[in-house]
């Protein structure tokens, strides 16, 4: 089965250009889950949807920072415009709510983005 | 608010040394979740575990062994025997229960392990 899938791996981009990350959730998954680690603050939650709707974006840093999921299979987390101190890897999880509680988060393998 | 906490930030071992890492969490909420996750090297989240709050029975799967107290807030995970392909930075996880399922998780700050030969 196909994990969850970020695109690109890696962005290297000038200070104030528009960044759009991209992630496709595990199928039949209902949550998504944006994450931001960096060395200071280690993994933090930016924003999260449930059956596409932003439930609790309360982690996104500023108005710079947008995300959206447009259908159950794709989501982006855009930030414009871009600032050094948003250089980071950020990950995409995805989890299910059928059955107990408990359903891990399943990550993809990040996007480290530079900004210079 | 929830809080995890990894107070060793790095253990040094030499491969098949038992290596025991620390997790220490704290929560009001009576139903909760702990995760473990290792992040190696290549830089991916790699889920291990899942424990919630009504079963404090430990396990064992190969050389993995997790010992949860709720009495000491605990939920520690044990290497055992282990190998260079273990070095990876772990992290321990708590949730919050969504309403109608799914989690938020916070996570702890890491513990980087380094295995050598």
């Amino acid at each position: 089965d196909a994990g969850v899938i970020q695109s690109p791996r890696h962005e290297v981009t000038e200070m104030g250009q528009e960044v759009t990350l991209r992630c496709k959730p595990i199928s039949g998954h209902d949550y998504l889950f944006w994450y931001r680690q960096t060395m200071m603050r280690g993994l933090e939650l930016l924003i999260y949807f449930n059956n596409n709707v932003p439930i609790d974006d309360s982690g996104m840093p500023e108005d710079r920072f947008s995300a959206k999921m447009p259908n159950a299979s794709f989501s982006t987390l855009k930030i414009q415009p871009s600032e050094p101190r948003d250089s980071a890897v950020y990950f995409c999880a995805s989890s299910h709510s059928q059955g107990a509680k408990d359903q891990p988060q399943h990550f993809g393998d990040g996007t480290r983005l530079s900004i210079l | 608010a929830q809080k995890v906490t990894q107070a060793q930030t790095e253990i040094s071992v030499v491969e098949k040394e038992d290596v025991t890492l620390d997790c220490v969490y704290e929560t009001r909420d009576t139903t909760y979740y702990l995760f473990w996750y290792k992040q190696p090297p290549s830089g991916e989240l790699v889920f291990l575990i899942r424990r919630n709050s009504f079963d404090e029975q430990n396990e064992i799967s190969g050389r993995y062994s997790w010992n949860f107290q709720k009495s000491t807030s605990s939920f520690n995970f044990t290497i055992t025997a282990s190998q260079v392909v273990d070095s990876a930075v772990y992290f321990c996880a708590l949730s919050e229960g969504i309403t109608g399922g799914g989690n938020k998780l916070t996570f702890g700050t890491g513990t980087q392990l380094k295995v050598e030969l």
